[in-house]
Order: structure tokens, then C-alpha cells, then sequence
């Protein structure tokens, strides 16, 4: 089974910190995905990647950077954490099956930024 | 552009009564269809995909999902329910071209299942 870990499940941090969250997968996925997931929005797309330093915005990309230095591993970035950051990030990731993307989430990592 | 709409955001059934949680889609391309399940502090886990051939999909735990292109649903179904299938699910489409690395999804529908 593929394994998509997230390393923190629980954080609390400040308003202004800098916020790290990693994943890493061990099934050599090519795409690598960043989701936040709120109460009554479902999930939106913060960033993804198709391959290694290569990235591409989703649909709410403000606030947030990326890093994809290693195949296996995603980082999400918060440069200065805000309290409407407060959620659930899930990572995800993904391989081709019959032309379409088939994701794998990890656990989630949930923020609470005071 | 690709989107999701679950038509209910919760839905309560006792345990052995079936169940139907609706979701329908847009798109203007060929389309790829999933259903996940999200319990309880946990992420989300792939329930049930449409890719192509045959319309109705299953599960390994009862569910099942028909793709109707015509009326553009992907509606999932269950005969009988248990405790254990309380949990969020979400629907989720993706496109073919180049737009198929992003997988959309709906923002949920709650089932809670009552003894």
C-alpha cells in the first residue's frame, strides 16, 4: 500500500510565525498535492507538483509556498502565519491509472494559529 | 472548468435502512469520477472510481456508484447500512487533457448512521 505521512498531526503556532508542514511518500508517485480542507468548503487546492522543483499553483495559492526538493518529499510553507490559516492541510499523492490522476491522502495535519 | 455539487451536506439513516448520498458534476471534457470517505480524524481514503467501461463501480464494503453521463451524476448507494459507515464523503472529478491533474471535489455530505 502506498503511504503518504505527514509529520505533524497536531500544531499550534503564532500569528506571524514561519510554519513548516512536510510529506513524504514511499511509492515513488511522480505528483505530489497540498489541500486545505474547511468546515462546509470541502477541500481546495493550494499547490501541487508533477515533478521534482517543479510546481504549479491551485486555486488558493496566496499565503503559501511550496518546496519539492526530493521526489518523495512535499513541504507547504506559511512565511507568516495568519489565524485564517487555521485548518486541516491534507497531503496527497498520486500515480496514472488509465489516464486519470488517482490520489492518496495522507492523515492530515491540523494548524491552529492563535 | 470542472465542478462538484453534493446536494446534501448532511444525511441522517438508522442502521440496515439504505442510503443514497447524490453528487453531480460539470465539465466541459470526458471526465474520471471518485467517491472518497473521510472517518473521523482521519484523511481521506479512496472509496470507489469511475475511469471507463462499465457505469456502475463498487466497493469492497457494499457501496456502489453509477456514472450517468446524460444527467451528469455519480450518485453512491448503499442497500443496507452500518454504524461503522458514519463518516464524510466526498465526490471528486477530474478532467481528461491537460487539465487532469487536479481533482475537484465537493464539499461533502455527512452520513450519520443511527442504532
Amino acid at each position: 500500500d502506498v503511504k503518504v505521512t505527514q509529520s505533524s498531526r497536531y500544531l499550534v503556532k503564532r500569528t506571524g510565525e514561519k510554519v513548516f508542514l512536510e510529506c513524504v511518500q514511499d511509492m515513488d508517485h511522480e505528483n505530489m498535492f497540498w489541500y486545505r480542507q474547511d468546515p462546509g468548503l470541502g477541500l481546495r487546492l493550494i499547490y501541487f507538483s508533477y515533478d521534482v522543483k517543479m510546481k504549479e499553483k491551485g486555486d488558493i495559492p496566496e499565503g503559501y509556498s511550496v518546496s519539492r526538493e526530493k521526489k518523495e518529499r512535499f513541504s507547504l510553507i506559511l512565511e507568516s502565519a495568519s489565524t485564517n490559516q487555521t485548518s486541516m492541510y491534507l497531503c496527497a499523492s498520486s500515480f496514472w491509472v488509465r489516464g486519470a490522476n488517482v490520489l492518496t491522502f495522507g492523515a492530515g495535519s491540523r494548524l491552529t494559529v492563535l | 472548468a470542472q465542478s462538484v455539487t453534493q446536494l446534501d451536506s448532511q444525511v441522517p439513516v438508522f442502521e440496515e435502512a439504505p442510503v443514497e448520498l447524490r453528487c453531480n458534476y460539470s465539465s466541459s471534457v470526458s471526465v474520471y469520477l471518485f467517491w472518497y470517505v473521510q472517518y473521523p480524524n482521519q484523511g481521506l481514503q479512496l472509496l470507489l472510481k469511475y475511469l471507463s467501461g462499465s457505469t456502475l463501480v463498487e466497493s469492497i464494503n457494499g457501496f456502489e456508484a453509477e456514472f450517468n453521463k446524460s444527467q451528469t451524476s455519480f450518485h453512491l448507494r448503499k442497500p443496507s447500512v452500518h454504524i461503522s459507515d458514519t463518516a464524510e464523503y466526498f465526490c471528486a472529478v477530474t478532467g481528461g487533457g491537460g487539465s487532469n491533474y487536479k481533482l475537484t471535489f465537493g464539499k461533502g455530505t455527512l452520513l450519520t448512521v443511527n442504532p
